[in-house]
């Protein structure tokens, strides 16, 4: 099953900070984030394995609960380059997965100066 | 360094007939995937392959083949296109180990009238 992410869309000011939800109805062993700019190939932004951990990417850090399946991506301080579509993907857990992401439709991110 | 290459970039095919995408890698990846992508679904996963001469399907494999001769290439073939795969399609690899990144290619932009 696909994650689902929220919210669908988000419009920020210059400065601004925003939150970005991925909810998954399996048990997981990791999640992904990406974002694509309009035209272009999805960048990697940064992985978060099962154990609860946070990591930060300058000013975007992340946060993943695996007892709720659940993984929030926090943008502070938005620049205009945090523009475009932030997609989450989501690796199970148990088996062998061969690294395959399911990816959420993705969140449409717009600052505005 | 090219990364991940798709060729061609566009192209618009006319319902029945056929085509291949080329997805080429120059990071010696032992995996590699192609996923379409879809306003508002993110995206899906096609076939995968995680060495050279296997392929497997995922989540959405009906209506394409693949193969994985080289290691460095994998390629999408489309028998009989159908309008319901007008789509941009993406391919991905990644290492065996590491941290599981995705690198992408940019993207081949399908139509089918």
């Amino acid at each position: 099953q696909q994650p689902v992410q929220s919210p669908q869309a988000v419009i920020l000011r210059e400065g601004e900070d925003a939150v970005i939800n991925c909810s998954s109805s399996k048990a997981l062993y990791s999640v992904h984030w990406y974002r694509q700019k309009h035209g272009e190939a999805p960048v990697f932004l940064m992985i978060l394995l099962k154990g609860g951990e946070q990591k930060g990417h300058d000013k975007i850090s992340a946060s993943f609960n695996e007892k709720k399946q659940q993984s929030s991506l926090y943008l502070t301080a938005s620049q205009l380059s945090y523009s475009g579509t932030y997609f989450c993907g989501t690796r199970l857990a148990g088996g062998t997965s061969y690294g395959k992401l399911t990816f959420g439709q993705g969140t449409i991110l717009t600052v505005h100066p | 360094n090219a990364g991940v290459t798709q060729t061609p970039k566009f192209r618009v095919l006319k319902t029945g007939q056929s085509m291949t995408l080329l997805c080429a890698q120059d990071m010696n990846h032992e995996y590699m995937y192609w996923y379409r992508q879809d306003p508002g679904m993110g995206l899906r996963l096609i076939h995968y392959s995680v060495g050279e001469g296997t392929t497997a399907k995922g989540e959405v494999p009906d209506g394409y083949n693949v193969s994985r001769l080289k290691k460095q290439n994998f390629l999408l073939g489309l028998e009989s296109a159908a309008p319901s795969q007008t789509s941009v399609y993406f391919c991905a690899s990644r290492q065996l180990s590491g941290t599981g990144e995705l690198f992408f290619g940019e993207g081949s932009r399908l139509t089918v009238l």
